[in-house]
């Protein structure tokens, strides 16, 4: 079946750590997603990439990276920088980043920063 | 400015009744589109239903419909004969213009339907 997967689905870590959120999507979708959710509240925008070894920073980029080395990837590194990263993360593809295209979401992971 | 206010933060239906979600929405740009997603308590957000800024009709989608009035520059969602699986929050978001990746999503409405 085809469909956007994040592992893991929980994830804990101690304070200072870096940490790497994987997404893959086996849709063929051009344009990949991250974005996080803190309780009570919509999702903000990390960063998105349009094609492969390329990406743009969204609205709360600091404190996190990532890579597209390939067009069914798209991780999502927290860094130690990021001042509170404990949230609920989700990774979304969309066909082709064109302002009609739906986006659809993975599963998500839940990080907790200890 | 919030560019999507969702006003009700939670809503009680009763099961087979319909239910109207409210969103409001606020661009100077001509062009934009609009989602609705449903979040069950698993996390996953599920597409729902999508309305462009030019589009003549109503969007609708099995048991999902968008009042869509762009004098009030609102999109609701109504849901018919509402099911218990319909629990969940329900966001709306918005893209404006032509050429941007950018989502931007209120802050959701909780609705649990009750038998």
């Amino acid at each position: 079946d085809g469909g956007i997967t994040q592992s893991p689905k929980y994830l804990f870590r101690k304070e200072g750590q870096n940490v790497t959120l994987s997404c893959e999507q086996n849709l063929n979708h051009d344009a990949m997603y991250w974005y996080r959710q803190d309780p009570g509240q919509g999702l903000r925008l990390i960063y998105y990439s349009q094609i492969v070894n390329d990406f743009q920073k969204g609205d709360i980029a600091e404190g996190y990276s990532v890579s597209r080395e390939k067009k069914e990837s798209f991780p999502l590194t927290v860094t130690s920088a990021q001042k509170n990263p404990t949230a609920f993360y989700l990774c979304a593809s969309s066909p082709s980043g064109e302002s009609t295209d739906t986006q659809y979401f993975g599963p998500g992971t839940r990080l907790t920063v200890l | 400015a919030q560019k999507i206010t969702q006003t009700q933060p939670g809503m009680f239906v009763q099961e087979k009744e319909a239910v109207t979600l409210d969103c409001t929405y606020d661009t100077s740009d001509p062009s934009y589109g609009l989602f609705w997603y449903k979040q069950p308590s698993s996390g996953e957000m599920i597409f729902l239903i999508y309305q462009g800024s030019y589009d003549q009709q109503n969007a609708t989608e099995g048991r999902y419909s968008l009042n869509f009035q762009k004098a009030r520059k609102s999109a609701n969602l109504v849901i018919s004969a509402s099911q218990l699986g319909d629990s969940a929050m329900y966001f709306c978001a918005m893209r404006e213009g032509w050429n941007t990746d950018k989502l931007i999503f209120g802050t959701g409405t909780r609705l649990q339907v009750f038998p």
